[in-house]
């Protein structure tokens, strides 16, 4: 257990819907990431928070995406409209002052 | 994009062999970690070694890092079965914010 929480652990919908994950970070940590990975690949970045803010985010965020990050604790990741290439582990890490990323154990997204 | 990439993708090995994984990156860093991912989990950092270092231990893992030719290796020693996972470098690139991460390597661990 890294510290790290993330629900749901597994979400299946369908082609249309909307659907959002959250992540519990590490409460002493301001820095807060979403990844995304697929299968047999590494965790794509997507975006990520210092404290509230929304520092950057990835051109792999389309206008579908949103994160936010209300009062710098837990943060939310929604994708509406859903699409089956959004079939994906969704992982939420924070990020510790010497650099190395706690992760969540993911949430998997299947898009039917 | 992922800037790192893993060699070799899968590694298979008898158990109390070495495991030897290797890594290339492309632009400048601070540091380079290792992470391991079991099948379906998130991933759990192993070891950080940083851009002036050339080698770190911890316990069976040793890393070695040579900037010149902007590559790492991940060596375990004395493999165990509970070593089968997926083994990815990660690097913290310098006037980034992101960790970036490459492909992986499966390992796999036969008693």
């Amino acid at each position: 257990d890294t510290g790290v929480s993330q629900n749901p652990r597994h979400k299946i919908t369908k082609r249309g819907q909307n659907v959002t994950f959250r992540c519990d970070p590490i409460s002493e940590h301001n820095r807060l990431y979403w990844y995304r990975q697929t299968l047999g690949q590494g965790p794509e970045f997507l975006t990520y928070f210092q404290n509230e803010a929304q520092l950057e985010k990835s051109r792999l965020l389309s206008d579908r995406f949103s994160a936010e990050r209300p009062k710098g604790s837990f943060s939310t990741l929604e994708i509406q409209r859903t699409e089956q290439g959004d079939s994906a582990m969704y992982l939420c890490a924070s990020l510790r002052a010497t650099r190395e990323l706690f992760f969540g154990e993911g949430s998997r997204l299947t898009v039917l | 994009s992922q800037q790192g990439e893993e060699d070799p993708q899968a590694l298979s090995i008898q158990e109390g062999e070495n495991a030897t994984m290797n890594c290339s990156y492309k632009t400048s860093i601070n540091n380079l970690q290792w992470y391991r991912q079991n099948s379906g989990r998130g991933l759990v950092h192993l070891i950080l070694i940083r851009s002036n270092e050339r080698e770190k231990h911890s316990g069976r893992l040793r890393v070695t890092l040579d900037t010149s030719k902007k590559s790492s290796s991940l060596l375990i020693t004395a493999s165990r079965a509970a070593d089968t996972a997926s083994y990815f470098c990660a690097t913290d690139v310098q006037g980034a914010q992101k960790l970036v991460f490459g492909q992986g390597t499966r390992l796999t661990i036969n008693p």
